[in-house]
């Protein structure tokens, strides 16, 4: 049982450059989402989604896209980056019912703009 | 907006010391209450959690917190410290009213001498 993974652990990108966060998890979870963690401001939502075809915007969405085409997987994509998305980011998911409340976090991705 | 606060950006102990970290949130209703560590260089880890019941949460490593209704808080203890607990330690909310989205705080960073 992978839980969830996150590809790639570290990328480097020019501003203006396009890339994608790719995240997958294999508990059959419905619930899926994307946090950066900056220094001193803890971790912010950008985006999760409830169920395969339905998304929405959490604190910090500009900048970013998702989609959810499956259960599995809920890709992360940074249209043009900019300098101030240089984070670490981590994908999470948790279950709708049973123990509906306890997050799965993926390792990270650490990435720079420059 | 709900809020959650974390008093101090850094603690320094030495080993052996006593350990207690600050949480408070602004939610008014019924709240989802968690602690989760991230050692260096690893992924964010579930500590302990609070849904109902005893407000006195016993987690793993010896952590345990109290949550206090009345004071809207969530404090993180641990009566004896050790080097490997040098880490970062986020409180998170989650609350029903608020779609059950998990709301971080700040972050705490513990350095423990040894």
């Amino acid at each position: 049982n992978a839980g969830v993974t996150q590809t790639p652990k570290f990328q480097v990108l020019k501003t203006g450059q396009s890339m994608t966060l790719q995240c997958a998890q294999d508990m059959n979870h419905e619930y899926m989402s994307w946090y950066r963690q900056d220094p001193g401001m803890g971790l912010r939502l950008i985006h999760y989604s409830v169920g395969a075809g339905i998304t929405d915007q959490g604190e910090v969405p500009n900048g970013y896209n998702v989609s959810r085409s499956t259960t599995e997987d809920f890709p992360l994509r940074l249209l043009s980056a900019a300098p101030s998305q240089t984070s670490v980011y981590f994908c999470a998911s948790r279950a709708r019912g049973g123990d509906r409340n306890t997050i799965y976090f993926g390792e990270g991705s650490w990435l720079t703009v420059v | 907006a709900q809020s959650v606060s974390q008093h101090n950006h850094h603690v320094i102990l030495s080993e052996a010391a006593s350990l207690e970290l600050g949480c408070n949130y602004s939610y008014g209703g019924t709240v989802n209450l968690f602690w989760y560590v991230q050692y260096p260089g690893q992924h964010l880890q579930l500590l302990l959690k609070y849904f109902s019941g005893d407000p006195l949460v016993k987690g793993i490593k010896g952590f345990e917190a109290e949550f206090i209704k009345s004071k809207f808080s969530f404090n993180l203890r641990k009566p004896s410290v050790q080097w490997s607990d040098t880490a970062e330690y986020f409180c998170a909310v989650s609350s029903m009213e608020y779609g059950n989205k998990l709301v971080f705080g700040a972050g705490t960073i513990l350095r423990v001498k040894s």
